[in-house]
């Protein structure tokens, strides 16, 4: 398995714009979580999926952030407007029923 | 919630020498401490983990030990090598929660 995808890995943006993150769990895997990781917060939990669904998104900073799940195999985190504060790795993490989760390589988010 | 925090923050030793982390936790209802080696640019790798119904768990060179009265759980790695240099972080969960919340990483540092 190629493990968990994430793309873009780098991603540069102005201020007010819209910024998308894209994550392809591994085959299999029903849970996903979105995680951001500064050097100020260090590693979030922004929100996770069980079978598609959202559970819990208590961890998202405010509205300009919003995640879905469409199928199994995707899910998208967007930021509507980006500012300077969202600079940042997101990482996408995936497990199945033995609890371990796994991690993708992450994108970093640089918003000017 | 849950609180976790990990100590020290970097640590220097010199190749062959053991290497131990400490992480402390807040929610007695946590049972689920995992670890992960963060190298630089990808993504945090789960390298042991431990469920509050054992008390130590060994892997080659890595053991993690878990005190749940005291509410703590340690890292220990023995004969370090260069290649065990990266960032270490500890965290808890209630298994069936998946919320996983991190201590703020151990930059560890093995010295040729």
């Amino acid at each position: 398995d190629a493990g968990v995808i994430q793309s873009p890995r780098h991603e540069v943006t102005e201020m007010g714009q819209e910024v998308t993150l894209r994550c392809k769990p591994i085959s299999g895997h029903d849970y996903l979580f979105w995680y951001r990781q500064t050097m100020m917060r260090g590693l979030e939990l922004l929100i996770y999926f069980n079978n598609n669904v959202p559970i819990d998104d208590s961890g998202m900073p405010e509205d300009r952030f919003s995640a879905k799940m469409p199928n199994a195999s995707f899910s998208t985190l967007k930021i509507q407007p980006s500012e300077p504060r969202d600079s940042a790795v997101y990482f996408c993490a995936t497990r199945s029923n033995s609890y371990e989760q796994y991690f993708g390589p992450g994108t970093r988010l640089t918003v000017t | 919630g849950e609180n976790v925090e990990q100590h020290p923050s970097t640590l220097s030793v010199q190749e062959g020498d053991s290497a131990v982390i400490k992480c402390t936790y807040s929610d007695s209802a946590s049972n689920y401490f995992p670890w992960y080696k963060q190298e630089l640019g990808k993504g945090p790798q789960l390298i042991i983990d431990i469920r509050s119904n054992v008390g130590e768990k060994k892997d080659q060179r890595i053991a993690v030990t878990l005190n749940k009265t005291a509410k703590h759980f340690s890292l220990h790695i023995t004969e370090t090598q260069p290649e065990d240099s990266a960032v270490y972080f500890c965290a808890a969960s209630m298994i069936a929660g998946n919320m996983l919340t991190f201590g703020g990483g151990t930059r560890l540092m093995v010295k040729p």
